[in-house]
Order: structure tokens, then sequence, then C-alpha cells
């Protein structure tokens, strides 16, 4: 089973330039997560989507936007990135009935 | 909102020793408490997680306990080896929305 598979892996991006981080999972899960992990600072939440056609703005949601078209999809979009975004960026899913949170691997986002 | 501390955010242990790290909540509302390791360029993982309503849960060479009136909950790794070196996260949840993580801890067993 992939899990939550994330594109791309890595990129380097000039500012002021769009860029989308796409997010797919395979396990049905309602509930999906976007963080950005920053040295030093933990995991933060960028935005959420409890169920296909909902989102939610979380802790740090500034400069990026998502949407939820059905429920195996959760891109995450940058309009005009900024060196601050620079950062590595988790999506998540969560296994429903319990706080299980299942994690991709990671797209580390260079912004110049 | 929920405020989680994590300590220490480095440790380095002798392989075989235990090791600990501390977290902290500040809402009672929070009624779930996970732990995850992550790897070096990997996401993180569930390694065990505990409810407001046990103390305490093991799971081989993994324990975590939980005191709700003092808002702390511990991961204890004993008889640790090479492969027990990650980063760990914990985390506070009250079922909303929004999980908050701990900023890390980065253990190191030595061989």
């Amino acid at each position: 089973t992939a899990g939550i598979t994330q594109a791309p892996t890595s990129q380097i991006l000039a500012a002021g330039r769009s860029m989308t981080l796409r997010c797919t999972q395979d396990m049905r899960h309602n509930a999906m997560y976007w963080y950005r992990q920053d040295l030093g600072l933990g995991l933060r939440l960028i935005h959420y989507s409890n169920t296909a056609g909902t989102t939610g703005k979380g802790e740090v949601p500034d400069g990026y936007s998502v949407s939820r078209a059905n429920t195996d999809d959760f891109p995450l979009t940058l309009a005009s990135a900024v060196p601050s975004q620079t950062s590595v960026y988790f999506c998540a899913s969560r296994r429903a009935g319990t706080g299980e949170l299942f994690f991709g691997e990671g797209s580390r986002l260079t912004v110049l | 909102g929920e405020n989680v501390e994590q300590h220490p955010s480095t440790l380095s242990v002798q392989e075989g020793d235990s090791a600990v790290i501390k977290c902290t909540y500040s809402d009672s509302a929070s009624n779930y408490f996970p732990w995850y390791k992550q790897e070096l360029g990997k996401g993180p993982q569930l390694i065990i997680d505990i409810r407001s309503n046990v103390g305490e849960k093991k799971d081989q060479r993994i324990a975590v306990t939980l005191n709700k009136t003092a808002k702390h909950f511990s991961l204890h790794i004993t008889e640790t080896q090479p492969e027990d070196s990650a980063v760990y996260f914990c985390a506070a949840w009250n079922t909303g929305n929004q999980f908050y993580f701990g900023t890390g801890t980065s253990l190191t067993v030595i061989p």
C-alpha cells in the first residue's frame, strides 16, 4: 500500500513564482493536512480538510491555498513564493475514528 | 490554544541505556497524545500513543506515561539500539482540527 504520495520530492523555486505541491492518498481517509517543518519549530499546520469539498486554515496559512476536489487528492499551492516559505512540507491523512496520522515522505522546497 | 513543549531538544545515550523524552501540554481538553519517530529524509511515523483515560502504555521496548493532573507525558525507550536514532515528536490532540506538535528531540544512540 502506497499510503501518502507527495510530489515533487524537492524543488528549487525563484521568488515570485507559483508552485503546487501534490499529495495523493490511497487509504480513503476523510481528513487530510498540510504541515511545514522548520528546524526548531516542529510541525506547523498550514491547512486542513475534514472531508472532500471542505478546507480550513491552520496555524500558518498565509501565502498558501489548498483545494479538496475529491477524497484522494489535497494539493497545496504557493501563489507567489517568498524565501520564508523555504521548508520541508508534509502531507498527512488521519484514520477515521482515531487520531493516527499517516505522513508522506515530504517535499523539500527552496525559494531563492 | 494548546501549547506543547518538548525536552530535551537533543539526547545522546550509549547503546543499551534508556532514553526519556518529556512533553508538557496546556489545554486540559487534549485527550490523545501520540509519539512520532522521524528518520532522516522520511516522514514522521506513529510509534505509540496514549489516551487520557490511561496512565501508561507499553509496546516492547517503548512506553508512554501520562500525568493528566500535571499535564505532562513522557516517552521511555529501554535497551536502546542504533536504529532508535531519529527525531521524536510528541503531540496533543483534542479531537479538533489541529494536532499540536512539540519541537522534536534528536536522539542519538552511540554504539
